[in-house]
């Protein structure tokens, strides 16, 4: 099963609009990370924001925010007013074990998003 | 600048010709990785190593190898490549612990190899 689900494989979102970027997750840990990466074209990894399972508030970083709703296994990401340089793939991420596993990361398919300008 | 550096950027081979991508980070980090990214399946993990000497298989970790001699060094080694190998090759480390404080520790990448084996 997979354990990361990013439904939409491509978004349109006009400038300056908010976008909301979907991704849900599976495991049956208590103790997990959710992560969200940007990838531009230029193919390098770029780290956004960090939502962990007991955190009791949504993980904020400047425009991006993290929609989390943790009974249904959601960790949605928010982009607001969207810009053209937010064009990118982007990835959510889960950790879990981190005692077998160390730091590992199993990502989703990832959403590429496209901003109209 | 704390930073992942793989090299190279880009890699065109045969099959057959071994290959190695070095990856070198200066942060001290204990954990580093490797992973590769393919359309529609994300980012898969090849392999992973928690100190020196401490190596573990990924997901697909079938077609390489990898060292860990010293801290900063985690090349991936392909010893017989194929075309199937044919991908985008990320390096990344991050601090280890073993603490749920570690869950925020976000993977640091370099900047991926792009690698085509005809």
């Amino acid at each position: 099963a997979q354990k990361i689900t990013q439904t939409q494989p491509g978004m349109f979102v006009q400038e300056k609009e908010a976008v909301t970027l979907d991704c849900t997750y599976d495991t049956s840990d208590q103790s997990y990370g959710l992560f969200w990466y940007k990838q531009p074209s230029s193919g390098e990894m770029i780290f956004l924001i960090y939502q962990g399972s007991y955190d009791e508030q949504n993980a904020t970083e400047g425009r991006y925010s993290l929609n989390f709703q943790k009974a249904r296994k959601s960790a949605n990401l928010v982009i607001s007013a969207s810009q053209l340089g937010d064009s990118a793939m982007y990835f959510c991420a889960m950790r879990e074990g981190l005692d077998e596993y160390g730091n590992k990361l199993v990502f989703g398919a990832g959403t590429i998003l496209r901003v109209k300008s | 600048e704390a930073q992942v550096t793989q090299n190279p950027r880009y890699l065109i081979t045969v099959t057959g010709k071994k290959l190695t991508v070095t990856c070198s980070q200066n942060m001290n980090h204990e954990y580093m990785s490797w992973y590769r990214q393919d359309p529609g399946l994300g980012l898969r993990q090849i392999y992973y190593s928690m100190n020196v000497e401490v190596t573990d298989k990924g997901d697909v970790p079938e077609g390489y190898k990898v060292s860990r001699k010293e801290k900063r060094n985690f090349p991936l080694i392909l010893e017989s490549p194929s075309p199937n190998q044919t991908s985008l090759y990320f390096c990344a480390s991050s601090l280890l612990g073993r603490l749920t404080s570690s869950y925020n520790s976000p993977l640091h990448f370099g900047n991926g190899t792009r690698l085509t084996v005809t």
